[in-house]
């Protein structure tokens, strides 16, 4: 049974600071990973997909990499702003079309 | 596309009573997809349809959640004798493409409060 863990599961950090969220999964074989943010009390809106035979998917500020051998994925997110203050998930696709989601790393960014 | 739509909103009701939501997908989307999410908790998938056909169900769901997507556009999800358990977000999502490209956009959700 696919296992996804995210750590940190809370981050406070400074506006302007680059940071590292992580997601790591137990079982190598998947078909994608997608990075999802979710604003309190609201659905979840994807950030970025990473499909299994890629290494990285960048959208502006935001950069996801994958790691398949390793079972891991990062979402750096570059000068960060109050703005991204979010839940960021992370979901594994092993082929079933159904995603196993992690708990979700909780991101303060304060001014 | 306005994306997915969930309807109500919130939902508060006592304990026993039936309640049903509905989720209207994107319309060009095949899959269709619940979950069921607590406080500080990912997604939990409950089901999922591709056109009409319920193709998964989540062996935690029980007899009392019934979901139908009659004509492959619309769902609703039905709990029946409701439980101060089932109080939580149900978020709806639908996608297409194959395994490899298939992004799922979700809805607002549902929050239900069983009191």
């Amino acid at each position: 049974k696919q296992e996804v863990t995210q750590i940190p599961a809370a981050l406070s950090v400074p506006e302007g600071e680059n940071l590292v969220l992580n997601c790591s999964f137990t079982d190598s074989a998947i078909y994608n990973l997608q990075w999802f943010r979710q604003d309190p009390g609201k659905g979840l809106t994807s950030l970025l997909l990473i499909q299994s035979s890629q290494r990285e998917q960048t959208s502006g500020r935001l950069n996801a990499s994958l790691d398949k051998s390793s079972g891991r994925s990062t979402l750096y997110i570059a000068a960060s702003q109050p703005g991204d203050s979010a839940t960021y998930l992370c979901a594994v696709n092993g082929g079933s079309y159904i995603p196993t989601f992690g708990r979700g790393t909780s991101l303060i960014v304060h001014p | 596309d306005t994306g997915v739509s969930q309807d109500p909103r919130h939902k508060i009701t006592k304990r026993g009573q039936n309640v049903t939501f509905r989720c209207d997908p994107i319309s060009e989307h095949n899959r269709l997809y619940w979950y069921r999410q607590t406080l500080g908790q990912g997604p939990e998938f409950l089901t999922y349809f591709q056109n009409e056909a319920q193709l998964e169900k989540s062996r935690l769901l029980s007899d009392r959640f019934s979901a139908e997507r009659p004509k492959g556009s619309f769902s609703t999800l039905e709990i029946q004798r409701t439980e101060q358990g089932d109080s939580a977000m149900y978020l709806c999502a639908s996608s297409s493409g194959s395994a490899s490209t298939d992004t799922q956009y979700f809805g607002p959700g549902t929050r239900l409060t069983v009191l």
